[in-house]
């Protein structure tokens, strides 16, 4: 039973390039959640989507960030022109519908994007 | 403004020594309240969840306890496997697709 999947676990991008990062949710969950976490600084919250639906892009930066979850596939988190800010660990989520009330997230390992 | 406050930043203990952390919240009508563990380089990992002022919860050497403004890990006898950031979080009344992190406690034990 494989848990949240998230490739690639390490990506380097020259500044002006774009970055895509992919997230499997866990077997049997519907909801996805990406976060993102600065070096010393806590998990923040960026986006929620179900399959064909964001539901929440409060977090999201307002430019240059982009987030799906097709049909089929994978959720992809798109970063174009890529700054060194953005440098972080990305983590991914998924839960079933009663994610948020319970707390119940199962993280994937993050992919940590590094911008030189 | 709903947040979460940990504190300390970081702690060392022995190992067999016990201690607790501590999650201040602020937040319009709790709505529950959750501990995960994080390892280096790895995602987060649940451990609790806590709905109501003066709820428990216990795993292994893990203690989770509630207030109304504030909730403790109690970590009784450590081993060095313990050690991790821990985590606190919660929903902020306003919305239903989210939770707010605390930034972590780095805790350390030493054998």
């Amino acid at each position: 039973n494989a848990g949240v999947m998230q490739n690639p676990r390490h990506l380097v991008r020259r500044r002006g390039q774009e970055a895509r990062l992919r997230c499997s949710p866990m077997k049997g969950h519907s909801h996805v959640y990406w976060y993102r976490q600065l070096p010393e600084e806590g998990l923040k919250f960026m986006v929620y989507l179900q399959k064909e639906n964001i539901i929440d892009e409060s977090g999201m930066p307002k430019e240059r960030f982009s987030a799906e979850f097709p049909k089929e596939g994978p959720s992809i988190l798109r970063i174009q022109q890529v700054v060194r800010g953005d440098s972080a660990a990305y983590f991914c989520a998924s839960s079933p519908p009663s994610g948020v009330a319970t707390g119940g997230y199962t993280f994937g390992s993050g992919t940590r994007l590094t911008v030189v | 403004e709903d947040q979460v406050t940990q504190s300390p930043e970081a702690l060392r203990l022995q190992e067999g020594e016990s201690s607790s952390l501590n999650c201040s919240y602020t937040v319009s009508g709790l709505r529950g309240l959750f501990w995960y563990r994080q390892d280096p380089g790895k995602g987060p990992e649940f451990l609790f969840t806590l709905y109501s002022a003066g709820e428990e919860k216990e795993k292994e050497r893990l203690k989770a306890t509630l207030t109304k403004k504030e909730s403790f890990l109690h970590i009784t006898a450590p081993k060095p496997e313990d050690s991790a950031t821990y985590l606190c979080a919660v929903p902020p009344y306003s919305s239903a697709s989210k939770i707010i992190f605390g930034s972590g406690t780095r805790l350390s034990i030493r054998p």
